[in-house]
């Protein structure tokens, strides 16, 4: 079975770029959740949503950031403009539920320059 | 109050040593506890859900603690292949769920 796919892998891009993450996850799983990592602060939540619509936003460190899922087999998260702050690992997850284990992909490194 | 917590370490063992880590919550309403792995510059995958009675699975068991509000992960007989970093995860219900900030383990030969 196929897990979550990420697209890029890798990305390094200039600062004022606008960057696009894109995301599949599994087929039938409810919950896609957006993920930052950093060596300084860990791993972050920075959206997630149900059924294809955004429940908790909290995360989205500033609206340089946006998320949409337009369908229940696509999300992407979107950085306009990029800034070199932003350099970090970017995962994505679905699950069954919340309450369910959530199953991530390869991630996505970013590296603003 | 962080919401989970985890000794960072590193936890550095040899090879056949057995190692225990913690992961303390504060909500005790929480509802499901898991534990996941991961290796370095990789994702993080589920290692084992924690279950009320405790499981096990093979060198690795999982126990759940509500008196004091811990999960524990106990791991015998380490293998150099155990080296990354173990991350628990609490969900409280409704849309409420954290990651710890994981557990660097090294096994040393």
């Amino acid at each position: 079975d196929a897990g979550v796919i990420q697209s890029p892998r890798h990305e390094v891009t200039e600062m004022g770029q606008e960057v696009t993450l894109r995301c599949k996850p599994i087929s039938g799983h409810d919950y896609l959740f957006w993920y930052r990592q950093t060596m300084m602060r860990g791993l972050e939540l920075l959206i997630y949503f149900n059924n294809n619509v955004p429940i908790d936003d909290s995360g989205m460190p500033e609206d340089r950031f946006s998320a949409k899922m337009p369908n229940a087999s696509f999300s992407n998260l979107k950085i306009q403009p990029s800034e070199p702050r932003d350099s970090a690992v970017y995962f994505c997850a679905s699950s069954l539920g919340l309450n369910q284990p959530q199953h991530f992909g390869d991630g996505t490194r970013l590296s603003i320059l | 109050r962080k919401e989970v917590e985890q000794d960072p370490g590193p936890f550095n063992v040899p090879e056949g040593a057995t190692v225990a880590f913690n992961c303390t919550y504060s909500n005790s309403a929480s509802q499901s506890f898991f534990w996941y792995r991961q290796d370095c510059r990789k994702e993080p995958k589920l290692l084992m859900s924690v279950y009320s009675s405790g499981n096990e699975d093979g060198r690795f068991t999982a126990q759940l603690n509500r008196a004091s509000q811990y999960i524990s992960l106990l791991i015998r007989d380490s293998k150099l292949s155990d080296s990354a970093t173990y991350l628990c995860v609490v969900n409280i219900g409704g849309n409420q769920f954290y990651f710890g900030t994981g557990t660097s383990l090294t096994v040393i030969p």
